[in-house]
């Protein structure tokens, strides 16, 4: 079975702070992507990584950075945390156009 | 870019009858639609997924259908039951990118 794993389901951290969300893949998958979820809008690529060291933006990078230095870990980055960032977190996998597996997800709200 | 949306944006049905979520895309050059049910407070997992050079595909009481020309497709859910009340999304995918419709909040009341 494919797992996908998120550092943490549940974070609450406050205007301003440094942010860092981890997914880890154990299935050697060489896409990662980073979505948010929010209700009625559904789910927005905010960064995704072909490889490691390799990114390429989604369709809402600003306020986000990612980094990718191992194959199976995939790490979304909010440099200064603002409350319009509270949101539901996914993180996602996949080898060439198949099927994204996705992680638990993480709910962080900022304060 | 593509363009996904999808409709209706919440449905209700009773137990045993069928549910129909439509979905339209822009791009003619997406060539792989998945969809994908997401129960409450679970991830998303892929239910049934069709590639660009395929009509319809059926697994069990789910089916989708596409059709290229008019850009849309669509999953049919028949006998549907309780446990089928979830959020369904599709998407549709070119190369490594899947855009996401904005979901569809399916209830199925017994």
């Amino acid at each position: 079975d494919v797992k996908v794993t998120q550092s943490s389901r549940y974070l609450v951290k406050r205007t301003g702070e440094k942010v860092f969300l981890e997914c880890v893949q154990d299935m050697d998958h060489e896409n990662m992507f980073w979505y948010r979820q929010d209700p009625g809008l559904g789910l927005r690529l905010i960064y995704f990584s072909y490889d490691v060291k390799m990114k390429e933006k989604g369709d809402i990078p600003e306020g986000y950075s990612v980094s990718r230095e191992k194959k199976e870990r995939f790490s979304l980055i909010l440099e200064s945390a603002s409350t319009n960032q509270t949101s539901m977190y996914l993180c996602a996998s996949n080898t060439r156009v198949h099927e994204q597996y996705f992680g638990p997800g993480t709910r962080l709200t900022v304060t | 870019g593509e363009n996904v949306e999808q409709h209706p944006s919440t449905l209700s049905v009773q137990e045993g009858d069928s549910a129909v979520i439509k979905c339209t895309y822009s791009d003619s050059a997406s060539n792989y639609f998945p969809w994908y049910k997401q129960e409450l407070g679970k991830r998303p997992q892929l239910i049934i997924d069709i590639r660009s050079n395929v009509g319809e595909k059926k697994d069990q009481r789910i089916a989708v259908t596409l059709n290229k020309t008019a850009k849309h497709f669509s999953l049919h859910i028949t006998e549907t039951q309780p446990e089928d009340s979830a959020v369904y999304f599709c998407a549709a995918s070119i190369s490594w990118k899947s855009t996401f419709g904005d979901g569809t909040t399916l209830t199925v009341k017994p």
